[in-house]
């Protein structure tokens, strides 16, 4: 299986910041990668897919970006329904993966 | 609108089985691969097997063996055999539906299901 490895696993952030989470796996998967988030008590939603590209209805304060092994998710002006956890997940093989998450809390 | 439901968790003896379900409605149902991800308490998300809508199962490498996944086209439904239960199994099972259709890939997942607790303890 292709490990995905985010960093960080927590990040404190005020309203208003700039949050950069990372992704990295441990082979290339060319663009193969999608972004979600999770609420508490709540199921995934898939914010990003083919590493940039957003989903309908998604803010455009969120930005993807990377290809290969290492990529990027950008919260631009962080909103307070944007806290949360992060996942990455790779599609580039018949065995998706997930990264193991990074969960953005209130400074 | 998409609408995916999962049913069949609760409480099993280790050693047990169970067989989950997940109704789906709003799309072209045999048009799209299925997927199951659970979630164990307080941790991520692990993808555990999918099926294409032509029924080509795919498992995850870690966890083959004790899981058997299914799908009913004329019910669309898609299920989640689970034999040989063990605490490690203890999650939110949800089920989710591949972004694009007939691409012989799984690839992302743009709904989900509100997840099923399957719970393993004696």
């Amino acid at each position: 299986d292709i490990q995905m490895t985010q960093s960080p696993s927590s990040v404190s952030a005020s309203v208003g910041d700039r949050v950069t989470i990372t992704c990295r796996a441990s082979q290339d998967i060319s663009t193969w990668l999608a972004w979600y988030q999770q609420k508490p008590g709540k199921a995934p939603k898939l914010l990003i897919s083919a590493a940039s590209s957003l989903q309908g209805g998604v803010p455009s304060r969120f930005g993807g970006s990377g290809s290969g092994t290492d990529f990027t998710l950008t919260i631009s002006n962080l909103q307070p329904e944007d806290f949360a956890t992060y996942y990455c997940q790779q599609a580039n093989t018949l065995s998706p993966t997930f990264g193991q998450g990074t969960k953005v809390e209130i400074k | 609108e998409v609408q995916l439901l999962e049913s069949g968790g609760g409480l099993v003896q280790p050693g047990g089985s169970l067989r989950l379900s997940c109704a789906a409605s709003g799309f072209p149902f045999r048009n799209y691969a299925m997927s199951w991800v659970r979630q164990a308490p307080g941790k991520g998300l692990e993808w555990v097997s999918a099926m294409s809508g032509t029924s080509d199962p795919y498992y995850s490498d870690s966890l083959r063996g004790r899981f058997t996944i299914s799908r009913d086209n004329s019910q669309n439904t898609v299920y989640l055999q689970i034999h040989s239960l063990s605490a490690e199994d203890t999650a939110v099972y949800y089920c989710a539906k591949d972004h694009v259709s007939g691409n012989g890939k799984i690839d992302y997942f743009d709904s989900w299901g509100q997840g099923t607790l399957v719970t393993v303890s004696s």
